[in-house]
Order: C-alpha cells, then sequence, then structure tokens
C-alpha cells in the first residue's frame, strides 16, 4: 500500500490549453473523491466515483471539466480550454466504500494557468 | 448544505503551549473528520470521529454530535504541528470541508 498517488505534482500551462491529471487510488478503496483547493480555502468537491461509476458531480464541475474511472482503478480528471480561474490545486481522496470512513488524500497537482 | 465553521482562524503558539480547536456544523452527521495540511500541501487524516473521544499521541479529539461541535486538542506543541488544520464533515458522501484554523507553532 502506497497511499494515493497524484500526477504531475505541478502543471503550468497557458490559458486555453487542455490539461489531464490522474489519481491512482489506495487498491482495495472502491470510492474515489476529486477536490478542488483555491489559496486560503477548505478543499471543494468537485466529484466522486463508485468503482467505475461517477454517482456525482458538484455545480463547481462546468462542463469544460471531466472525469473518468475506467475499470474503477486509475482516475483522470480534464479540465478543456483551461481559464485562469481554474489555478488551484486539485485533490485526490479514496475510501473504502460507504458514507462513513476515513478519506486518504493524495498529494496533489497544483495547476497554475498563465 | 451543511455548513462548517471552524475557530479560530488564526492561532499562534509558544512550543509546549496547548491548543483547542473548534469545529461547529449546522445539521445531524455521520462523518466526520480533522485532517492537518502540511506546508506542502498535504493532507493527513488524524481522526474519523463522528461522536465520541479519540485519542492519538499528543493529539486528541472529541465530538458531541447532539450538540453538532467537535473540538481538536493539540497538547505540548511542535513546530512540525504548525500547518492548517481542517474538519470535515458529511451526512452522506461527500465530505464538507470547513476554512481551516491556520496554526503556526514558534520556538
Amino acid at each position: 500500500d502506497t497511499g494515493v498517488s497524484q500526477n504531475p505534482r505541478h502543471k503550468i500551462t497557458k490559458r486555453g490549453q487542455n490539461v489531464t491529471f490522474r489519481c491512482d487510488p489506495i487498491s482495495e478503496h472502491n470510492r474515489l473523491y476529486w477536490y478542488r483547493q483555491t489559496l486560503g480555502q477548505g478543499p471543494e468537491f468537485l466529484t466522486y466515483f463508485q468503482n467505475e461509476a461517477q454517482l456525482e458531480k458538484s455545480r463547481l464541475l462546468s462542463d469544460r471539466f471531466s472525469a473518468e474511472r475506467p475499470k474503477g482503478s486509475f482516475s483522470t480528471l480534464e479540465i478543456q480550454r483551461t481559464e485562469q480561474g481554474d489555478s488551484a490545486m486539485y485533490l485526490c481522496a479514496s475510501t473504502t466504500g460507504g458514507d462513513s470512513g476515513g478519506y486518504t488524500f493524495g498529494s496533489g497537482t497544483r495547476l497554475t494557468v498563465v | 448544505g451543511i455548513q462548517v465553521e471552524q475557530s479560530p482562524p488564526d492561532l499562534i503558539l509558544q512550543e509546549g503551549a496547548n491548543s483547542t480547536l473548534r469545529c461547529n456544523f449546522s445539521d445531524s452527521v455521520n462523518n466526520l473528520q480533522w485532517f492537518h495540511q502540511n506546508p506542502w500541501g498535504q493532507l493527513i487524516n488524524l481522526f474519523y470521529i463522528p461522536s465520541g473521544t479519540k485519542q492519538n499521541g499528543r493529539l486528541s479529539a472529541t465530538t458531541v454530535a447532539t450538540e453538532r461541535y467537535s473540538l481538536l486538542y493539540i497538547s505540548s506543541s511542535q513546530t512540525t504541528d504548525s500547518g492548517v488544520y481542517f474538519c470535515a464533515v458529511a451526512r452522506s458522501t461527500p465530505l464538507v470541508f470547513g476554512k481551516g484554523t491556520r496554526l503556526s507553532v514558534i520556538a
């Protein structure tokens, strides 16, 4: 068990470009969450998966954002046509199924849109 | 949705001092967790504590679910305790985070 792994750690992109982040959860965890955190704020929920099924999406997740979790293992979060307001830390967490239990977070991907 | 308020927003302590961080929430929950975010951004899960009291070394936490608050106690603080402490709650998935308490422990 190597914990939750996120790649890349940092990403700088020009406005209008597409970016994709990857999250590898703890292998026995079947729930995977994406959060976004801006400076001075707590993490805000974006979306989550139970195995390969995307069960909930926040209103924060505009149509430029898409997330997948093929085969219920790793997940990707893609942002199309990036805007400066997308600059943030993108965090991934995993947990065992159900509404209880502790979340384990990855180290995050820091996105800067210039 | 559930509202989460944390206090104080900022706290400065001398090394060795004790502190209490508070988390109030607006609705009944079945999931409450405390996290520490270190200066590099890593969120570390400290406690899963929807009710009752738990202790882990110098840290302990108490949640009084019927009164909708939780407390995190840090004793004999060390410089490595610096960072932001978040409380997060949920009735069901997903967790909703407060804005955190920024703790600075000075030697």
